[in-house]
């Protein structure tokens, strides 16, 4: 039980802006929201991480709802690079296990 | 930059054998875990460690052993290997000191025949 909904894939242009949903309806108040991405042939990496505010870092931002129940990775200007498996994962405490769900297949068109 | 290195990209085995899958990282993480990737199931936690020595049973633990012997190396094994193993299997490590963030490994595609 993952936990978060994603949608199975989404397209993107090349250049344009991307938002990327995850529903995580039953999030506790200490439940922290993370983004891992996978690319082709490769284990998944960091994208981001957040509790309550935005967040922002090199790679995207995270826009997290007021209710915490929903938030939006956003690539800012997708690339073909950025062409992967993007995770949306919800976890309780820094050592505890982080589960994986199914990911939004995000295929970017030049 | 962190290393996690696991040591065979490719294995292919017969049902019944024994199998070793091993996991090394260089960053002295206190946390190490094992995932199994399927088409249409994304990953499955097997099986964690948050200490040598320590072990929790992840979402799917079943006909998986691990063993974490030194910190920085973290095994799977199958103890009989059947063909509902067949499988991508990605090892990860984490620190535990505050917030950190997952690093894994480029993954051992396994095929039990």
């Amino acid at each position: 039980d993952a936990k978060t909904t994603q949608p199975n894939s989404m397209e993107s242009n090349e250049e344009e802006p991307v938002h990327l949903p995850c529903n995580h309806s039953t999030i506790s108040g200490t439940d922290y929201i993370h983004w891992y991405r996978q690319l082709p042939s490769q284990g998944p990496e960091y994208v981001i991480h957040g509790l309550t505010s935005n967040v922002n870092n090199r790679m995207a931002s995270l826009a997290i709802a007021e209710d915490r129940k929903s938030s939006t990775l956003i690539l800012h200007r997708a690339t073909l690079r950025d062409a992967a498996v993007y995770y949306c994962i919800r976890s309780g405490t820094s050592y505890g296990k982080l589960t994986f769900g199914q990911g939004t297949i995000l295929t970017v068109h030049p | 930059d962190v290393k996690v290195t696991q040591s065979s990209r490719y294995l292919v085995k017969r049902t019944g054998e024994k199998v070793f899958l091993e996991c090394v990282q260089d960053m002295d993480h206190e946390n190490m875990f094992w995932y199994r990737q399927d088409p249409g199931l994304g990953l499955r936690l097997i099986y964690f460690s948050y200490d040598v020595k320590m072990k929790e049973k992840g979402d799917i633990p079943e006909g998986y052993s691990v063993s974490r012997e030194k910190k920085e190396r973290f095994s799977l094994i199958l103890e009989s290997a059947s063909t509902n193993q067949t499988s991508m299997y990605l090892c990860a490590s984490r620190t535990d000191r505050g917030f950190e963030k997952l690093f894994f490994g480029s993954g051992t595609q396994l095929s039990v025949l």
